[in-house]
């Protein structure tokens, strides 16, 4: 059964610091990951996909990583700002089927 | 492009009532998954359908259900509703022929509230 876990739960920064998400998988048989961002109350926003095949994905100031073989990928985000405050979460998608296999998020504050 | 939609954006029902939420797929799309989140958790893949077909199940009770329509919209009906049920129902649409993505498309959840 694949678990996905997600460090730290919570983090706080000051506006402007570059910062990195992580996310680790027990099954490495995965078909994608894919990195969501929900604000409080909200549905998911997806922010980044990438394939098994990729090593990295990057959009703006988000660039996801994955490592299969180790089952970790990192988000790094850049120069944060005060929107970018909300919930991160990860999750993979297990080859053979088309379900996505959740985190449960880094709650990301961040203070002007 | 129409995104996903769901209705209503908040319920809240009385333990043992019975409830049925529903999504709008985005265009072109032709899966539906349905997820349970509750507070502070991930979110939990409850049922996903593939042209109207049932295509996977997670953990969930026979008293979750679902449809799907000719238009690929979908409802999950849920019945003898508990406490515990209270969650985020988050809906999402693929389409599963585009074998280079699978990527979902998520709606805005509806809040259900069980008292």
């Amino acid at each position: 059964k694949q678990e996905v876990t997600q460090i730290p739960a919570a983090l706080s920064v000051p506006e402007g610091e570059n910062l990195v998400l992580n996310c680790s998988f027990t099954d490495s048989a995965i078909y994608n990951l894919q990195w969501f961002r929900q604000d409080p109350g909200k549905g998911l926003t997806s922010l980044l996909l990438i394939q098994s095949s990729q090593r990295e994905q990057t959009s703006g100031r988000l660039n996801a990583s994955l490592d299969k073989s180790s089952g970790r990928s990192t988000l790094y985000i850049a120069a944060s700002q005060p929107g970018d405050s909300a919930t991160y979460l990860c999750a993979v998608m297990n080859s053979g089927y088309s379900t996505l296999t959740f985190g449960k998020g880094t709650m990301l504050l961040v203070s002007p | 492009e129409t995104g996903v939609t769901q209705s209503p954006t908040h319920l809240i029902k009385t333990r043992g009532q019975q409830v049925t939420l529903r999504c709008s797929s985005q265009s072109g799309h032709n899966t539906v998954s349905w997820y349970q989140q509750a507070l502070g958790q991930g979110p939990q893949f409850i049922f996903q359908y593939y042209r109207e077909e049932e295509n996977g199940r997670g953990n969930f009770p026979p008293r979750f259900s679902g449809l799907q329509f000719p238009n690929y919209s979908s409802e999950l009906n849920v019945n003898a509703l508990e406490l515990d049920d209270s969650a985020l129902y988050l809906c999402a649409s693929s389409l599963a022929e585009l074998e280079d993505s699978y990527e979902q498309y998520f709606g805005p959840g509806t809040r259900l509230t069980v008292t």
